[in-house]
């Protein structure tokens, strides 16, 4: 597509349900990122991926996250056990260089944990 | 660590005034530099970057320069317009290896009034 796709664009969960959140990148970029983003923040780091394999999980706050991308194209960021602090919008990049840094971001999904 | 500093916003302007927005970093090395925008319910996207220190990134009347002496990245514009208005965000790339990950600043929200 012409652009980076989420979904869904707004989610709500209740506190303790699993939530999937699902990244659609730019045909042909090898590189993927997710990123979290809280409320008058900038984005933070989650993880990288190089076509299917996640190559950096460090930015992962707990493991209760878990994200995959099985053939190198759509990615899916899992949250189990939701919690209150992971209230957050979720930012999905790609990119065809990752080491020129011009990535293209998708309009998140903006996950609200009650 | 890599960190990030920019302006406390939120800054509001005239049209037409000249803006600056302030950004210095820590990391060590020679990372990359960039500045992205948000508009209003979109998704953030690349307005300019450097690679290497006295580097100038230009890109719609915005312009950044590198300065190692300083560690610092400020973002000016001559002019600006009401469809400037936006949030900006000063970021940087430590690179090497296969380690591509943004670190982002808290961004800075700027109002141009007509």
């Amino acid at each position: 597509g012409a652009g980076v796709s989420q979904s869904p664009r707004y989610k709500v969960a209740k506190r303790g349900q699993d939530v999937a959140l699902r990244c659609d990148p730019i045909s042909g970029h090898v590189s993927l990122f997710w990123y979290q983003q809280a409320l008058g923040q900038g984005p933070e780091f989650l993880t990288y991926f190089q076509n299917e394999a996640q190559l950096d999980k460090s930015g992962l706050p707990s493991d209760r996250f878990f994200a995959e991308r099985p053939e190198g194209s759509v990615s899916t960021l899992k949250i189990q056990r939701t919690q209150q602090e992971d209230s957050a919008v979720y930012l999905c990049a790609s990119s065809l260089d990752a080491a020129a840094g011009g990535y293209t971001f998708g309009s998140g999904t903006r996950l609200t944990v009650v | 660590g890599n960190s990030v500093t920019q302006m406390e916003g939120p800054v509001t302007l005239s049209e037409e005034a000249f803006l600056t927005i302030n950004c210095t970093y820590t990391a060590t090395g020679y990372p990359s530099l960039f500045w992205y925008v948000q508009y209003p319910g979109e998704g953030l996207q690349l307005l300019l970057k450097a690679t290497k220190a006295d580097d100038k990134g230009s890109n719609k009347g915005f312009e950044a320069t590198y300065r190692k002496e300083t560690t610092s990245f400020h973002l000016e514009k001559g002019s600006v317009q009401v469809s400037d208005s936006a949030v900006y965000f000063c970021a940087l790339m430590r690179g090497g290896g296969s380690n591509y990950k943004l670190t982002f600043g808290k961004g800075t929200l700027l109002t141009v009034n007509p």
